[in-house]
């Protein structure tokens, strides 16, 4: 079965410390990457995506990400957090269209992400 | 539009009772998803329109629920005989067909509480 699994609940940082909130996936073929990030009663913003090519790709609000395939993780990850950065983040993956997908998102349960001053 | 809009944003509703759910996709975006956000069972998908069509409908939970799309835009979701489990927020995502890696737009959700 296709899942996403981010297995911390939670993840508490203090500003100005790195940041990292975990992600790995179980697809079948070559998947696309997502992460979505949802404030309190908003919609998701997505902040950058994996599709190819280099294994650290850059997103929105100076998040980036990196891709592993041999450990099937997709790790998001800033330098230095903002107590802005707080919210709920969300990994996704859509499995590559050969495998039948017609492009809904697999989504983890959610991390919540907390900055503290 | 400049985003996905749906309506209502919050909708309490007594058990038994249908509710209709809109989504307005950002203009263009042809591929347009229903999601549903609940505390036990985290983001799923419900189901996805590639224009009016709706090749895939494998995520909706019962009978109860139907979608349709006309004029390649405005999606309505329906929820018949509401009960206590559809409460969750309820999302909608659009983008372009043809580019099978595009992200997803989301809209801000409607909330249904069915008491």
């Amino acid at each position: 079965a296709q899942s996403v699994a981010q297995p911390e609940d939670q993840v508490n940082v203090a500003e100005g410390n790195p940041l990292t909130v975990k992600c790995t996936y179980s697809v079948s073929g070559n998947p696309y990457l997502f992460w979505y990030v949802q404030y309190p009663n908003r919609g998701l913003q997505f902040l950058l995506k994996y599709i190819t090519g280099d294994n650290l790709v850059k997103g929105s609000y100076g998040f980036e990400a990196e891709f592993n395939k041999s450990q099937t993780s997709f790790h998001l990850k800033k330098p230095s957090a903002l107590v802005s950065d707080s919210a709920l983040y969300f990994c996704a993956v859509r499995p590559s269209p050969g495998s039948g997908n017609t492009g809904k998102l697999i989504f983890g349960q959610g991390t919540t992400l907390q900055v503290k001053p | 539009g400049a985003g996905v809009s749906q309506s209502p944003s919050n909708k309490v509703t007594e058990k038994g009772k249908d509710v209709e759910l809109r989504c307005d996709p950002i203009s263009g975006h042809t591929a347009l998803y229903w999601y549903r956000q609940s505390l036990g069972q985290g983001l799923e998908f419900l189901i996805y329109f590639q224009g009016n069509s709706a090749p895939d409908k494998s995520g909706l939970p019962s009978d109860r629920f139907s979608a349709e799309r006309t004029g390649g835009s405005v999606s309505t979701l329906t929820i018949q005989r509401t009960q206590q489990e559809d409460s969750a927020v309820y999302l909608c995502a659009s983008n372009r067909a043809g580019v099978t890696y595009n992200e997803q737009f989301f809209g801000p959700g409607t909330r249904l509480t069915v008491l």
